[in-house]
């Protein structure tokens, strides 16, 4: 079983257009966490979320916390946006990980 | 100072080969994760340490696994008798307060 589930799981998308990747979990949380993955592996924390909404530059990111589901918006994207996005929340004791969407941005 | 960092970064081990994973946490930072991520998937738990106590290591794969973090800061992980289901990134993750979350690198590691 999932306790995150992202969609979708693969995204192309051309250079310049408004990008969104969804994600919902079925454990009640007190955090989400918007993560970026580059090839080779490396991390890097985008958002955290309890609450409402956050904006980045280009990036904002939605939680619903009725709904258990949180979105990513990625604005006017470009080649350099291209990474895996994954999804992780909190519970309080412990995170879990979406497996991520791998987005190519095409220019 | 520097962010989280481990080492090696890449490391192949012969079926059956003992490998020791290294993570050294932002100063300070009293809370250490370690996940294991395979290919295409997200990263799973593995173990957490608060300080130098491992409090939780019901994500740990079988008993080949132990990890520790003696001094509350470096940690290793170590992996005995390696098997081939035992490839993938191993991620170390530091925090402040347990929510927040800062990541190494990763070490890959490939058993052949």
């Amino acid at each position: 079983k999932n306790e995150v589930e992202q969609s979708p799981q693969n995204l192309t998308a051309q250079e310049g257009e408004f990008i969104t990747i969804n994600c919902s979990y079925s454990v009640g949380i007190s955090a989400l966490h918007w993560l970026q993955q580059h090839p080779g592996g490396g991390i890097v924390s985008l958002f955290m979320l309890s609450s409402g909404k956050k904006k980045h530059g280009r990036l904002i990111a939605t939680i619903n916390i009725q709904e258990k589901h949180s979105s990513l918006h990625i604005t006017a994207s470009h080649p350099r946006d291209s990474a895996v996005y994954i999804c992780a929340v909190f519970t309080g004791n412990q995170f879990y990980f979406g497996t991520g969407t791998s987005l190519t941005v095409i220019p | 100072g520097a962010g989280v960092s481990q080492s090696p970064r890449y490391k192949v081990a012969k079926r059956g080969q003992d490998v020791a994973l290294r993570c050294d946490p932002i100063s300070g930072h009293v809370s250490l994760f370690w996940y294991q991520q395979a290919l295409g998937q997200g990263p799973e738990f593995l173990t957490y340490f608060q300080n130098e106590a491992q409090l939780d290591k019901s994500g740990l794969p079988s008993d080949r696994f132990f990890a520790e973090r003696p001094e509350g800061s470096v940690s290793t992980l170590k992996i005995q008798r390696t098997q081939q289901e035992d490839s993938a990134v191993y991620l170390c993750a530091s925090s402040p307060i347990r929510y927040e979350q800062y990541f190494g690198p990763g070490t890959r590691l490939t058993v052949t």
